[in-house]
């Protein structure tokens, strides 16, 4: 099984909508992050959290909220989804600790806002 | 705040032969990693290799090996007798060793082609 998860891994939506992606960690990593991947951009950081009560947010967190249900729960909502965020979303784990420097992605969610 | 870049947008190899990926990055600090992810079509991100700044050798895993220039500010990777599993986005990446959020800066990518 996976070490990183993430649901769902394709979804399609319309403007307006609220829209939750979901993941779920088995590496017992206190460090999640949230990505979003455009063409010709690369990966940036929308928010990161270092435990269930510390959430941060990143680069572009405008139009996002995150909730961390749990060590292992980290959730990334769109409020009202507007097609500008058709975009991949990567969740990554990371333990803590400056000797511990890989962070472990999951698969990626594919969103389309139509 | 650092900045990574990759100018190559795409590039393409004969099968076997190797090819070399470029990256630059900017900072003002002295302590770091450096990265490179490789995304096949499955989407999937995976570590190539890391490099530690404060490292003058200049790391390698199998056929793939960074040139670590600090200096110039260049990470660049070789790929070394090129196979068609290779073929996938590649993705340079810089994080702090001082800042908390331990956050990865990513350069826009190299999409690579093997060509049999």
């Amino acid at each position: 099984d996976a070490d990183v998860t993430q649901t769902p891994r394709n979804r399609i939506t319309k403007t307006g909508k609220r829209i939750m992606l979901e993941c779920s960690q088995t590496k017992g990593h206190d460090r999640m992050y949230w990505y979003r991947q455009d063409p010709g951009l690369g990966l940036r950081l929308i928010y990161y959290s270092f435990d269930v009560k510390d959430i941060n947010k990143g680069e572009i967190s405008d139009g996002y909220s995150v909730s961390r249900q749990a060590q292992a729960k980290f959730s990334l909502s769109l409020e009202s989804a507007i097609p500008n965020q058709t975009a991949l979303y990567f969740c990554a784990t990371k333990a803590s600790g400056f000797d511990t420097d890989t962070q472990y992605f999951g698969p990626g969610t594919r969103l389309t806002v139509l | 705040a650092q900045t990574v870049t990759q100018s190559q947008p795409e590039m393409s190899v004969q099968e076997a032969e190797t090819v070399t990926l470029s990256c630059t990055y900017d900072t003002s600090e002295s302590d770091y990693y450096l990265f490179w992810y490789k995304q096949p079509p499955s989407r999937q991100m995976i570590l190539v290799i890391r490099q530690e700044a404060y490292k003058q050798q200049n790391a390698t895993e199998n056929r793939f090996s960074v040139n670590f220039q600090k200096a110039a500010k260049s990470f660049s990777l070789k790929i070394s007798d090129s196979q068609l599993g290779d073929a996938a986005m590649y993705f340079c990446a810089y994080r702090s060793a001082f800042q908390g959020a331990q956050k990865l800066v990513f350069g826009q990518g190299t999409r690579l082609t093997i060509n049999p």
